[in-house]
């Protein structure tokens, strides 16, 4: 199983709204990233966790909230997000150690209203 | 700062052409090299990658590249193009140890009748 998916697929929210993108892998991957995706733009990267512990913040604003609950899944918590968040939310997996490429997810297209 | 450029943001070929897409990386280090695909509203799916060993690496669908150390290049080259390779294009390079993926700004491959 080289899978990794996400819910939901779409999202559309408020400004004051709190909700959640999930992302699940059953790959045995330990390390697993965010990333935010603009239109006609390459992955921008926001988190990476390694063997379930934050390892990478790229100084994200706090209304993004990550958590890694176990070694096969990954939340994104969003609260009081703003327009310019409206994104496509990429999940991503990969093996640590010498094995460096990343198995995606079909994202999470999030508009916020 | 290490970077990837990939030359034209749009390449547009005939089916049945050659696709030629150029990638480069400024590194003083060799670095874990990959091509990713994206079509649209989906994530981004591994094409191909190098680490060691052969520098001519051969991928899904038919895509092949090849790693040029003394030019820091990594072109991605198919024979002949399908209208089914119409997509975005993603160069990326990894370094050893590291969690970061740095991308190019990609490349939107036109597939013409």
């Amino acid at each position: 199983d080289t899978e990794v998916t996400q819910t939901p697929k779409h999202l559309v929210m408020g400004m004051t709204n709190k909700k959640s993108l999930k992302c699940e892998q059953h790959m045995g991957h330990r390390a697993m990233y965010w990333y935010k995706q603009k239109a006609k733009k390459p992955p921008e990267l926001m988190f990476v966790y390694s063997y379930e512990k934050l390892s990478i913040n790229e100084s994200v604003p706090s209304r993004f909230s990550p958590e890694c609950p176990n070694s096969s899944l990954l939340n994104l918590h969003l609260h009081a997000l703003q327009p310019e968040d409206s994104a496509l939310y990429l999940c991503a997996s990969r093996r640590t150690g010498t094995a460096y490429e990343q198995y995606f997810g079909p994202g999470t297209r999030l508009t916020v209203t | 700062a290490q970077s990837v450029t990939q030359l034209g943001s749009h390449v547009s070929v005939s089916e049945g052409a050659l696709v030629l897409l150029r990638c480069n990386y400024s590194s003083s280090v060799p670095p874990y090299l990959f091509w990713y695909v994206q079509y649209p509203n989906q994530g981004l799916q591994l094409l191909l990658k190098y680490t060691t060993g052969a520098t001519l690496v051969k991928g899904i669908n038919g895509f092949e590249a090849e790693f040029k150390k003394s030019e820091t290049s990594f072109h991605l080259t198919k024979p002949s193009a399908h209208m089914s390779d119409a997509a975005e294009y993603f160069c990326a390079v990894t370094y050893t140890g590291g969690f970061k993926t740095i991308f190019g700004a990609g490349t939107r491959l036109f597939v013409k009748a």
